[in-house]
Order: structure tokens, then sequence, then C-alpha cells
């Protein structure tokens, strides 16, 4: 596609819930993020791919936080028993190294 | 830990006035990013500099990339009331892995 997709693109869950939000990056873009950003804050690094490697995971908040991208396109971030202080809009993006970033809508995880 | 600091966090102006925002780090980056993000919105990228001392102009806004390739600025001339955003800066490491000021919030009043 001609963007970054994500999905859905909001999202509630009760504590203690599995959530799982998806990013389609740019075909052919190598390289993709995973960031979180709080309300009024600039985005934290959470995780990064290269193809199919995970080849930094340590912005992961905890162990609930998982990150997978197996065919080196599509990537699924996973947020086990979710708790508020995981409420924030999640980013994805795209690279095609050293160009910087295209970003995906966000997905906005609210969980009550 | 590389960190960015933006400066200012917030700014609120006058259209037609002129403008300044910074990022500095005590850490070398391989380029340096900006970024401008609307409220639901992904951050969307206006300009890289990979070179010291490089200055890129895109329309009425100019940007500088320190000589130690630490630190960048913002300029913006006459500033319009569609500037209104958030503006990042992002710095790149050698992986290209990047990391993010905190913002700087610009307001334009009409």
């Amino acid at each position: 596609g001609a963007g970054v997709s994500q999905s859905p693109r909001y999202k509630v869950a009760k504590r203690g819930q599995d959530v799982a939000l998806r990013c389609d990056p740019i075909s052919g873009h190598v390289s993709l993020f995973w960031y979180q950003q709080a309300l009024g804050q600039g985005p934290e690094f959470l995780t990064y791919f290269q193809n199919e490697a995970q080849l930094d995971k340590s912005g992961l908040p905890s162990d609930r936080f998982f990150a997978e991208r197996p065919e080196g396109s599509v990537s699924t971030l996973k947020i086990q028993r979710t708790q508020q202080e995981d409420s924030a809009v999640y980013l994805c993006a795209s690279s095609q190294r050293y160009y910087g970033y295209t970003f995906g809508s966000g997905t906005r995880l609210t969980v009550v | 830990t590389q960190l960015l600091e933006q400066s200012p966090q917030f700014l609120s102006i006058q259209e037609g006035e002129n403008l300044t925002v910074y990022c500095n780090s005590s850490s070398v980056f391989s380029s340096l990013q900006w970024y401008r993000q609307e409220p639901g919105e992904g951050p969307v990228l206006l300009v890289t500099v990979v070179t010291g001392g490089e200055v890129k102009k895109l329309k009425r806004l100019t940007f500088q990339f320190g000589d130690a390739r630490k630190d960048s600025s913002l300029h913006i001339t006459a500033a319009q009331t569609g500037d209104t955003g958030l503006y990042l800066c992002a710095g790149a490491d050698r992986d290209d892995k990047i990391i993010f000021g905190k913002g700087t919030r610009l307001h334009i009043l009409p």
C-alpha cells in the first residue's frame, strides 16, 4: 500500500484482557518500528525489526509485551493481561533506512 | 542512554512572528529528523539532516544540523496559523533506530 496501515484505530480493553495490534508497513521496507506515545509526550521506542529479525526489544516495558514479524512484512504487537498504565497510542513506522520513517496513524488503546 | 532535549516545550506566538525550536543532545547522531504531528495522527517527516553544519529549507522552515551532529534547530519565518502542531526532533543511530525528543507544542494565534 501507499502508507503504513495500523488496525484497529481504537481499542478499548478491560483490565486483564489480551490485545493484538497490527501493523502493515510500506511494501519493501526492511525496517519496522513500534513506539508508544503517552498523551502530550514524544513517542517512546519499544522494539525494532529488520525483515523478520527482532534486533532490539529494549524498550518493551515488561514481559507482557511481545512483538513479532514472522514473514518480514506485517507485524503484530501483543499485550497480555493489559493494565491501565498500558493506555497510550501505539505507533508503527517503517523505513527504507536512513531516509526517515513513515508512520501509521496509530492505535489508541484504552484500558478500563 | 541517548537523550534529546527539546526547547521550548510550549510556544504560543502571534501570526507573522518568527520562532526557533531547539533540539540538543550530548550524543552524536548519524542523522537528525524533524517531524510534525497532528492530533490523532502519526508523526509526518519534514526533513532529514545528515551532514554536520547542514542547512535545509522547506518554504518558511529552515532546519540546521549542528557541526558536531549533536544538536539541531528549526526556524519558522512569518508563522501562520496552519503551522500549529507538535514538532518532534528525532536522532538516528547507525542501526537506523531513532529516539524522539518530547516535542514542542506550537500554537500560532490569528
